[in-house]
């Protein structure tokens, strides 16, 4: 089966842009997460969803980020305006429903390198 | 991570053990877990361990758990050069286990 995948690998804007990063889960996994890892840091959680709903939006930094997830198949991130303290690497990951099977084992993409000028 | 720290780097020669330490500060961590992150690649989980075990062992991988002084550690057995890669620790709990909370990540070098 395809993996986590991840769009644009590598993207480098000015500060003032919008990018927005998109993420395909793989298929038939309800939840998908944000995660990032700035200036190689500890990787941070963003937020959380479940198919389209938006179940832990607690780690977003501020609203400049904006999480969708339209249909509860794939799922974008955008940044608007972006700032230089959001450069780093942004991952999705996703895992199918884990009920009460306990750990819920995530799939990671490659990962999205956002580097704002 | 402020609640989940980690030495930053390790270097180790080929055939040697390696092992990578972690701690956490979060006492209702309900899971524990080890990714390996190659260049360019995302996350692999390698392996996890439930907070109510001691020990988990799979092939070269031992997983030893001290819920009491909050320390994780994972040792390599026979390290190869293929082990070079960033590994994290993080811990979640049951309520959203999806949701971890990571270390800043132990850069491996193994060295033929």
């Amino acid at each position: 089966e395809a993996g986590v995948t991840q769009f644009p690998s590598h993207s480098v804007i000015e500060k003032g842009q919008t990018v927005t990063l998109r993420c395909d889960p793989i298929s038939g996994h309800d939840n998908l997460y944000w995660y990032r890892r700035v200036m190689g840091k500890e990787i941070k959680f963003l937020l959380h969803f479940v198919k389209e709903s938006k179940q832990d939006e607690s780690g977003m930094p501020n609203n400049r980020f904006l999480a969708e997830r339209t249909g509860g198949t794939y799922s974008t991130l955008k940044v608007q305006p972006a700032e230089l303290e959001d450069s780093g690497v942004y991952f999705c990951a996703s895992s199918q429903d884990w009920g009460s099977s306990g750990a819920n084992v995530l799939t990671f993409g490659a990962g999205s390198r956002l580097t704002v000028l | 991570g402020e609640d989940v720290e980690q030495s930053l780097f390790l270097s180790v020669r080929e055939g040697d053990s390696s092992v990578i330490n972690c701690t956490y500060t979060d006492s209702s961590s309900t899971y524990l877990y080890w990714y390996k992150q190659e260049p360019g690649a995302g996350l692999q989980l390698l392996t996890y361990i439930f907070s109510n075990m001691d020990m988990k062992q799979d092939q070269r991988l031992t997983v030893l758990l001290n819920k009491k002084d909050k320390h994780l550690s994972l040792r390599i057995a026979d390290t190869q050069t293929g082990d070079s890669a960033i590994y994290f620790c993080a811990e979640s709990m049951h309520t959203n286990a999806g949701k971890s909370t990571f270390g800043d990540g132990t850069t491996l070098t193994v060295k033929p």
